[in-house]
């Protein structure tokens, strides 16, 4: 099983539609989570850092399920502009501070 | 300061040949990744310094690779006698750690997209 699983999609939504992603992780001790963004042939951007009582930056909302070892990221309102790749990112705990890099999930919002 | 830069955006060589990356961090930044990235894929990591320390490397990092941050700043990716299957985006990415606490996020250059032919 890979460290941090992601559906690569492409998931293909109209504008103004409400999508989901998920991501899980097999690292149990896994200490801290974050959603970066990825525009075709670009780097990786931070989009949000997930906490443990999930977090919401306008459109966006992170959560996070240790139980079932899962973070989740939820876009309302889909912008043509949220088209991208979203990579998940897990980092374990203890002293490495070495994050591992989920393959992403594709987004491709249409008119 | 800008951001993290690498340097060159793109590089053609041919197989063989050894090829230099450079990587400029954000100053502040203490620690600093070398991560590999293939179409479809996410970035892999290969390797990060903690100022000038080189910490962990991947089991990627082949004896052909070598990775040096000898001021504790800039850090440059070596690979020498390249091969078709090293053709990738090379990204660097540097982070503030401090001794105590969290680390939120990572800050990534624009990459440098090697391609042997």
């Amino acid at each position: 099983r890979k460290e941090v699983e992601q559906d690569p999609g492409p998931f293909n939504v109209p504008e103004g539609a409400t999508v989901a992603f998920n991501c899980t992780y097999s690292n149990s001790a896994s200490q801290s989570f974050f959603w970066y963004r990825q525009d075709c042939r670009k780097e990786p951007k931070l989009l949000m850092s997930v906490y443990s009582s999930g977090n919401e930056d306008g459109r966006f909302t992170a959560q996070l399920n240790r139980a079932s070892q899962y973070i989740s990221l939820l876009i309302r309102d889909s912008k043509l502009s949220d088209s991208a790749t979203y990579l998940c990112v897990v980092k374990p705990a203890g002293g490495s501070y070495i994050p591992t890099f989920g393959r992403g999930t594709s987004l491709i919002v249409h008119p | 300061d800008t951001g993290v830069s690498q340097d060159p955006r793109h590089k053609i060589t041919k197989r063989g040949q050894n090829v230099t990356f450079r990587c400029d961090p954000i100053s502040e930044h203490n620690r600093l990744y070398w991560y590999r990235q293939t179409l479809g894929q996410g970035p892999e990591f290969l390797t990060y310094f903690q100022n000038e320390a080189q910490l962990e490397k991947s089991r990627l990092l082949s004896d052909r690779f070598s990775a040096e941050r000898p001021k504790g700043s800039f850090s440059t990716l070596e690979i020498q006698r390249t091969e078709q299957g090293d053709s990738a985006m090379y990204l660097c990415a540097s982070s503030l750690v401090p001794r105590t606490g969290p680390n939120y996020g990572y800050t990534f250059g624009s990459g440098t997209r090697l391609t042997v032919v």
